[in-house]
């Protein structure tokens, strides 16, 4: 079955204490993806990755950081959470269309994170 | 600046019923493509309908369709014979065609299916 698998799907954690979350998908996706979702604010993209070794900044990337070592994982990283961080996070990936450009995300299940 | 408006944050509507969800964006590019996103409260996204913006022909899927203006940058989306399992928040979202560009979301829309 084609998925894309967040782990874990809540967390609490407390200020500064460095954690991962984990995303992987079974698609071959060339496209991966990080959002937060906040009430009122919809979903904002925190960091893109076109393929392996390429990862770019999305429109709220302070305070995280991403790798992209394989094609299938695109892990999550919080060095130093803040309560600030505290949010819904979704991780998606994608094909890329016949113009290169990401084409129909599937998205993970959700991590709940709150830190504390 | 690209920007989606979704201006309805909250709807009602009885079941069976059809309600339209409103959703206009704003860009300079002549090419792109647009999404509804259904999210239930088991928070999972889900894609519901997608429309390339060089489609002059209107996406369907099952009950769901939209009305699509290109003029009037406005991406609308219906759905009729509303069911129970409808009640999500539904979100729009739009990606210009080229590469390394980032896709936007609306701030969605909450819609109530009520009994």
């Amino acid at each position: 079955e084609a998925q894309v698998t967040q782990n874990p799907r809540y967390l609490i954690t407390v200020t500064g204490k460095k954690l991962t979350v984990t995303c992987s998908q079974n698609m071959n996706h060339e496209y991966m993806s990080w959002y937060r979702q906040d009430p009122g604010l919809g979903l904002r993209q925190i960091y893109y990755s076109m393929n392996v070794e390429v990862t770019d900044k999305g429109d709220v990337p302070e305070g995280y950081k991403v790798s992209r070592k394989e094609k299938r994982n695109f892990p999550l990283i919080l060095e130093s959470p803040s309560p600030n961080q505290t949010s819904l996070y979704f991780c998606a990936s994608s094909l890329l269309g016949l113009q290169g450009s990401p084409f129909e995300a599937f998205f993970g299940q959700g991590t709940r994170l709150t830190v504390v | 600046a690209q920007t989606v408006t979704q201006s309805q944050p909250e709807m009602s509507v009885q079941e069976a019923e059809t309600v339209t969800l409103s959703c206009t964006y704003d860009t300079s590019e002549s090419n792109y493509y647009l999404f509804w996103y259904k999210q239930p409260p088991s928070r999972q996204m889900i894609l519901v309908i997608r429309q390339e913006a060089y489609k002059q022909q209107n996406a369907t899927e099952n009950r769901f369709s939209v009305n699509f203006q290109k003029a009037a940058k406005s991406f609308s989306l219906k759905i009729s014979d509303s069911q129970l399992g409808d009640t999500a928040m539904y979100f729009c979202a739009f990606l210009p065609a080229h590469r390394d560009d980032k896709i936007i979301f609306g701030k969605g829309t909450r819609l109530h299916i009520l009994p």
